[in-house]
């Protein structure tokens, strides 16, 4: 089974700029969320989907906003970049149903905003 | 809200050395614990989940522990190796929010010298 593929994996951006990113689950996962990772906060989520549906939210300003696909893929998009948003931006999927609900991650998008 | 935790936040040892990671939650009402690996830049690598009904678990040289009553979790690591430098990151999923959200603590930075 193929594992979860974030493309791309580097993008450089300048302030003012928007990024899309995207994220391709593992085939027959419904859930996939979103997280930030940077030096000085750490992981931080973003967002989860769930069949289409955002059925969680973390705490980011409106400039970051995700969808998903009916084929489960999702993206995430960064409107009007700031210096800030450098990080990397990794994706985890699983099957979104049951206690056990483990979480696999993808490589990551390496974002760096000028 | 829940908050995770990790000691120490560094650790360096001689090759061949046993050594335990600690992670401690502040909301005891998880559905479970999982433990991952990142390498420098990369993904995160999922080494372990703990169920919150189980106790430990168990893969090759590694060895996790819950208890979730005073909301602790220990990852053991035999007989340590170069290879397994990395950062170690012990996340939770919580009852109080949905099953795609993971709550990370800061990570454990292990360095193994030959």
């Amino acid at each position: 089974k193929a594992g979860v593929t974030q493309t791309p994996r580097y993008l450089i951006k300048t302030r003012g700029q928007q990024v899309t990113l995207s994220c391709s689950p593992i085939s027959g996962h419904r859930s996939v969320s979103w997280y930030q990772q940077t030096p000085g906060q750490g992981l931080q989520f973003l967002f989860e989907y769930f069949s289409e549906t955002q059925r969680n939210k973390g705490n980011f300003p409106g400039r970051f906003s995700g969808r998903q696909f009916s084929n489960s893929r999702s993206e995430m998009n960064v409107s009007t970049l700031e210096l800030g948003d450098s990080a990397l931006y990794l994706c985890a999927s699983s099957d979104g149903l049951g206690i056990r609900n483990e979480q696999f991650f993808g490589p990551g998008t390496r974002l760096t905003v000028l | 809200k829940q908050e995770v935790t990790q000691i120490p936040a560094a650790l360096s040892v001689p090759e061949g050395e046993n050594l335990v990671l600690n992670c401690s939650f502040t909301d005891s009402a998880i559905y479970n614990l999982q433990w991952f690996r990142q390498d420098p830049g990369k993904g995160l690598t999922s080494l372990l989940l703990i169920q919150s009904s189980q106790r430990e678990q168990t893969s090759g040289r590694l060895n996790a522990s819950l208890d979730k009553s005073s909301g602790r979790s220990t990852l053991y690591i035999a007989a340590s190796q170069p290879g397994d430098s990395a950062t170690y990151l012990c996340a939770v999923t919580d009852r109080g929010s949905t099953l795609g959200r993971l709550y990370f603590g800061r990570g454990t930075q292990l360095t193994v010298w030959p």
